[in-house]
């Protein structure tokens, strides 16, 4: 089976612009989250999209969302971006949204606001 | 407030010899805890898993251990290889999908 795939790979913008990251999930994997990785905070949760649906957020501001398509794909959206958004965004799938349940990661998108 | 704690940001192990990598959590509500390797530029691979009804998972050179009363986990690696240089993280599920540790910068040197 094909792994998670992210695009793009790299991204350069400017403070106030907005992005949309895309992530394609393991086939048959019906969740996907989203982590967000900078140096010294490891990896923070953002959400998790199950069947459509946000099952689970994490401590971010409102200018993140995202949305899943019936076909399991993902996009995560940040608008108005700010200096501090500079990161490797990461997706993850798994088959459920069991809690007990192995993630598989795809290669990340660096997303780098200047 | 750090649910998951890796106290160690680097280790340097030589080559043949055990790694020993630690983590602590808080939450005694955790009941599953998974292990990941990441090389630069590349997403986190999965090593290894463990239940909370487990106290130690092995899978080849990876051996993960759990000890609920100290709410402490560790991953030893026998024996280290060159190849096993990454950041490793350890992860615990939560109410969000996973909480992770900060890493530990594992070296193994020939």
């Amino acid at each position: 089976k094909a792994g998670v795939t992210q695009t793009p790979r790299y991204l350069i913008k400017t403070r106030g612009q907005q992005v949309t990251l895309s992530c394609s999930p393991i086939s048959g994997h019906r969740s996907v989250s989203w982590y967000q990785q900078t140096p010294g905070q490891g990896l923070q949760f953002l959400f998790e999209y199950f069947s459509e649906t946000q099952r689970n957020k994490g401590n971010f501001p409102g200018r993140f969302s995202g949305r899943q398509f019936s076909n399991s794909r993902s996009e995560m959206n940040v608008s108005t971006l700010e200096l501090g958004d500079s990161a490797l965004y990461l997706c993850a799938s798994s088959e459920t949204s069991r809690s007990q349940e192995t993630q598989y990661f795809g290669p990340g998108t660096r997303l780098l606001v200047l | 407030d750090q649910q998951v704690k890796q106290n160690s940001p680097s280790l340097s192990v030589q080559e043949g010899r055990i790694s020993i990598l630690n983590c602590d959590y808080t939450n005694s509500m955790f009941d599953y805890f998974l292990w990941y390797k990441k090389y630069p530029a590349e997403g986190p691979t999965f090593l290894i898993s463990i239940s909370s009804i487990k106290d130690k998972n092995e899978d080849g050179r990876f051996t993960v251990f759990l000890n609920k009363s100290a709410k402490h986990l560790s991953l030893h690696i026998v024996p280290s290889q060159p190849g096993d240089s990454a950041v490793y993280f350890c992860a615990a599920a939560g109410t969000y999908k996973y909480i992770f540790g900060t890493g530990t910068r594992l070296k193994v040197l020939a």
